[in-house]
């Protein structure tokens, strides 16, 4: 049972949008923690996708955007393509629990 | 920008100890917190350790507080992940990540812990 909540999988054609959520609490998302967003592709390490809730490291396209409002977070893929097949991951940091949560991960198929 | 490399994964039997290391390059530790963060076959990310830029600040999850300790050897570039008292369930890939303001910046490829008789 992960700290952050995810859907297991998401799916969508390409070109279409698609949305990925993550739910916290007050001690984590919902307090002043930023969200953060890792890509994961099969059988690779986990790479940063999106930090500081909004804001994409050099070389990640712009169809990837991040948002947060509450204890909740999500993250946006625009113009799917075959390669955004991957497992999705949010983190944050919990205060309760003096330290970093992930979701549970989201597969999305495309 | 730092690369990391894990090394010193294996198989284990129950209530063993493995020593992991997670060696840098490209840019001194010093300036660098870590975690690290492990993936059991199949299953998602979850955050095992933390080290600040010195020794004196480290965390742990409580799935393995107390079992392991993280420690850094900053002359060496490299920070270790000592584990005692193996479990099945630490069975995992085993990452070291960069962290920075909160997040890990850069990831490791992972060593392989196989804890089994």
């Amino acid at each position: 049972q992960s700290v952050l909540t995810q859907p297991p999988s998401v799916s969508g054609a390409p070109g279409q949008r698609v949305t990925i959520s993550c739910t916290g609490s007050s001690s984590n998302i919902g307090s002043f923690y930023d969200v953060h967003w890792y890509r994961q592709l099969p059988g690779t390490a986990p790479k940063l996708l999106i930090y500081g809730n909004t804001n994409r490291p050099s070389g990640v396209p712009e169809r990837f955007s991040g948002s947060k409002s509450g204890t909740s977070a999500s993250l946006a893929i625009s113009g799917l393509q075959a390669e955004d097949e991957a497992d999705y991951y949010c983190q944050s940091y919990d205060s309760s629990l003096s330290g970093w949560v992930f979701g549970g991960g989201t597969k999305l198929t495309v | 920008e730092v690369q990391l490399v894990e090394s010193g994964g294996g198989l284990v039997q129950p209530g063993g100890s493995l020593r992991l290391s997670c060696a840098a390059s490209g840019s001194t530790l010093t300036s660098h917190s870590i975690s690290w963060v492990r993936q059991a076959p199949g299953k998602g990310l979850e955050w095992v350790s933390y080290s600040g830029t010195t020794s004196t600040t480290t965390y742990y999850a409580d799935s393995v507080k107390g079992r392991f300790t993280i420690s850094r050897d900053n002359a060496k570039n490299s920070v270790y992940l000592q584990m005692n008292s193996l479990r099945a369930e630490d069975t995992a890939i085993y990452y070291c990540a960069s962290v920075y303001h909160y997040y890990m910046d850069v990831w490791g490829r992972g060593t392989t812990v196989t804890v089994s008789s």
